[in-house]
């Protein structure tokens, strides 16, 4: 079966370094997405892995290992426009996406 | 107008209603689709049309009635609706669907109450 799950919430303060981590299970992989959705907003495009490793994009990284069926989006220097929930998704074999649930990223001063 | 638009942002309707969704892209997409969005549920995938041919349709029920007239233009219509669909309800295109992966961009969403 497929499954992908990801934090329901997490906190951290301004300033500081966070890591949403996701897992997922699927028998056919086509590369890792992460969106930012404000509340009252459209999810946007953040980052999308489909080999090994880490990508870094400004304050914002994503980290994938396949083999271990593991993502994570690091975000540094945190600012309090951060706080919003951020999905993951996988494709699947049939180039859809499966999506995890978000987590509620809270950023306190 | 830019990206991906969506009317009207806020919907209620009765259980005895019929109304209808409209999603707009001005980015040249050959996709569109329609998510459903539950409080901390995952987004779930209602239908894709790729190229104006519907590819998917994931056990949506049938008073969910999808439209493609072109590839700009995507309807989601409504009628007999239950009180547990309310929800957000997205719509998002993409440059293609099938064979590679590309970028979804989304709309705002229509705020669905039904009563």
């Amino acid at each position: 079966g497929q499954n992908i799950d990801q934090p329901t919430e997490m906190t951290a303060t301004e300033g500081a370094i966070v890591q949403i981590n996701c897992t997922y299970q699927t028998s056919g992989f086509n590369g890792l997405f992460w969106y930012q959705q404000h509340a009252g907003e459209a999810p946007t495009f953040l980052s999308y892995n489909v080999l090994d490793g880490l990508e870094e994009k400004g304050r914002f990284s994503s980290f994938l290992s396949r083999s271990k069926g593991y993502s994570y989006l690091l975000l540094k220097e945190l600012q309090m426009k951060d706080s919003a929930s951020y999905l993951c998704a996988f494709g699947d074999s049939n180039y859809q996406l499966i999506w995890g649930a978000g987590t509620k990223l809270i950023i306190k001063p | 107008e830019t990206g991906v638009t969506q009317t009207p942002r806020h919907l209620v309707m009765g259980m005895t209603n019929k109304k209808s969704l409209k999603c707009e892209q001005h980015l040249g997409h050959n996709a569109m689709y329609w998510y459903k969005q539950s409080a901390k549920k995952p987004l779930e995938l209602m239908f894709v049309y790729s190229l104006e041919e519907r590819v998917e349709n994931n056990s949506v029920p049938s008073r969910f009635s999808p439209e493609c007239p072109n590839s700009s233009h995507l309807f989601l219509h409504l009628h007999t609706l239950q009180p547990e669909d309310s929800a957000l309800y997205l719509c998002a295109s993409s440059a293609t669907s099938g064979e590679t992966y590309n970028e979804q961009f989304f709309g705002p969403g229509t705020r669905l109450t039904v009563l």
